[in-house]
Formats: C-alpha cells, structure tokens, sequence
C-alpha cells in the first residue's frame, strides 16, 4: 500500500497569515499516462470532505485561489496565502494511483 | 444539484450485519465508478472499496481490512449505491460515506455519511 505521510499533524496560523502542509508518499505518484494522481481535501467540522485540489495544483471548481498546490514524484505541498476564518477543519491528501486509494493522516487547521 | 444521501446506519453486535444504502441524484449514476469511504469517530479518512459501471463488468475492489465480509453493489436503475457488512467487528464502527469517482482519479461528491456502531 502506499503510506501518505502528512506534516504537522496539527498547525496553528493566525488569521491572514500564511498555512502550508506538506504530504510525502511512500511511492511515487506519476502514473503510466504521465498524470499525478495527488489531491487535497478540505473537512469542515460535521461535513463530509470536499475536493480543493487535484493532479498536485489544479484548484477544482468555487475553490478561492488563495488556495495552491505543488509538488512532484513523492513530496507535495498545499498552501494556504492568508487564512480566512472558514480555512478552520482538517486537510487530507490523497493518492488516486494504486489500489487501495489511501489518505494522509489529515492536519488540523486551528485558527488564532 | 448532485446528491448523494447514505441510510441504513445504526447500532449491531459483533459478528452481525447491515446494509447501507447511498440514493444518487443529480447526475448519470450509471456513467461513474462509486465508492464507500468512511472515518472512525475522530480518526480520518479509510477506503473500504468501490464497484465500476456496466462498461466495466461493475467489478470491484476492496480494501484488504473488509475483504470477503463487505459487498459493494449498486442498481442503476435505481441510482443506488449499497455496501452489505457481515461480520462485523467493533473496528468497524464509523461514519460510512459514498463518494462519487472522478476523472482525474479525485472525489468530486460525497455524501453526508450514515453512523454504523459496532458493539455489544
């Protein structure tokens, strides 16, 4: 299976500041097609995850651009630019390469 | 709108079974590969398996965790998604969610998740 390794587990940025979160996985994400299958998800406290992020930086569909993604082979990033008041909740990357898919251990957002 | 709605959750021993139900609207269920992830109270995110469409035999994957006590089904004619659960074992008890396969390989719907507790 691959191991999705996120970093901190747990982050406290003061509203405005800058976020980021890193993820490393134990293989490297670059499919056959040439695509990498790396996403970001966003979980607000009682709701169920929503995509932010896909293919390492494409911010899907109503996703505010203070939102990005980096990264390649194994070590990615999402950054947060300012963070607002409904950044609060827990981030999971995600790998869409190999059975089974598998998910970061999430990062708590806490904002001051 | 796209929605997706779980039922069937709810309290059942160990060693017992359940049957969720996941309703689809809002868009061509039959076209998508279908999933059920779910998340231990306070714990993240756990993949349990998926079921592809008729174009693809609707076969299925899972995870090794639910391998041979969880089916995953679905009935296009009715939208509807479903995950039977035999032998439970209390390491089961979770927010059961569907989730709608993308292109792209992401989620690009969830569910609101249905509780399934797991205990004597």
């Amino acid at each position: 299976d691959i191991v999705m390794t996120q970093t901190p587990l747990s982050s406290p940025v003061t509203l405005g500041q800058p976020a980021s979160i890193s993820c490393r996985s134990s293989q490297s994400l670059v499919h056959s097609d040439g695509n990498t299958y790396l996403s970001w998800l966003q979980q607000r406290p009682g709701q169920p995850p929503r995509l932010l992020i896909y293919k390492i930086s494409n911010r899907f569909s109503g996703v505010p651009d203070r939102f990005s993604g980096s990264g390649a082979g194994t070590d990615f990033t999402l950054k947060i630019s300012r963070v607002e008041a409904e950044d609060a909740g827990v981030y999971y990357c995600m790998q869409g390469i190999q059975y089974p898919i598998t998910f970061g251990q999430g990062t708590r957002l806490e904002i001051k | 709108e796209v929605q997706l709605v779980e039922s069937g959750g709810g309290l059942v021993q160990p060693g017992g079974s359940l049957r969720l139900s996941c309703a689809a609207s809002g868009f061509t269920f039959s076209d998508h590969f279908m999933d059920w992830v779910r998340q231990a109270p306070g714990k993240g995110l756990d993949w349990v398996g998926r079921i592809r469409k008729k174009a693809n035999s609707y076969t299925t994957e899972y995870a090794a965790s639910v391998k041979g006590r969880f089916t995953i089904s679905r009935d296009d004619s009715k939208n509807s998604l479903f995950l039977q659960m035999n032998s439970l074992k209390t390491e089961d008890t979770a927010v059961y969610h569907c989730a709608r396969w993308g292109d792209g390989n992401i989620y690009l719907y969830w569910g609101q998740g249905t509780l399934v507790t797991v205990s004597s």
